[in-house]
């Protein structure tokens, strides 16, 4: 079936550092949704993009639109309230149910 | 606007026991999904339902997991005789189109 694989599984960055994430496709999807986990377990959508870029803030993500088959979610200026887990969440055409990366977990130290 | 609401937010049950979750949709939502995160497994898709219909349940088990929305305000995700490996989080997002919002999940425990 459809599977996301989501890089690096886990990452430290120093506070003030920039920093990317990516999710690779295995076939064509239809759209992205990233998402952080916080700590109380809840999904905290990020962004939805069938194409192109987002930006909010110091983050930003992008969803290749040629061949849609992968996407990235860069962090700038890293703080430590970044620290969590980001899920990617994929969708295919044709339907609605997505198919999760196994995420990333993100530590910021000072 | 609250969100997607689950109940309960923890749920603790002894082998063999039923289970059963509650999700109530963002209003206007016109898609309810159920998934489940292990720690071995990820997060799983289970099933979907949109205007209340049943449109994709491949992700769930065959035997002892049912879920159904008998209307557009919640939807619930029965367990029988539940067994220790059916312990998990239990996810329900809604939908408008194909942006979904995800609620805090019920974390079960089955002893």
């Amino acid at each position: 079936g459809d599977q996301v694989e989501q890089s690096p599984s886990a990452l430290s960055l120093h506070e003030g550092t920039d920093s990317a994430l990516r999710c690779n496709f295995t076939t064509t999807m239809r759209s992205v949704q990233w998402f952080r986990q916080n700590s109380r377990g809840s999904l905290i959508s990020l962004f939805y993009l069938a194409s192109g870029t987002k930006e909010n803030g110091r983050l930003k993500s992008a969803f290749d639109s040629k061949e849609r088959r992968y996407s990235t979610l860069h962090i700038r200026d890293a703080q430590l309230e970044d620290s969590g887990t980001y899920f990617c969440a994929a969708g295919n055409t044709g339907n609605y149910k997505y198919v999760f990366g196994a995420g990333t977990r993100l530590k910021v130290i000072a | 606007n609250a969100g997607v609401i689950q109940t309960p937010r923890h749920k603790v049950t002894g082998k063999g026991q039923e289970a059963t979750l509650w999700c109530e949709p963002i209003s206007g939502h016109s898609a309810v999904f159920w998934y489940r995160q292990t720690i071995v497994q990820g997060l799983e898709f289970l099933t979907y339902f949109r205007n209340q219909a049943p449109i994709d349940d491949s992700g769930m088990p065959k035997e002892r997991f049912s879920a159904q929305m008998p209307n557009q305000s919640h939807s619930t995700l029965k367990i029988q005789s539940t067994q220790p490996q059916d312990s998990a989080v239990y996810l329900c997002a809604s939908s408008l189109s194909y942006e979904q919002y995800f609620g805090p999940g019920t974390r079960l425990t089955v002893l």
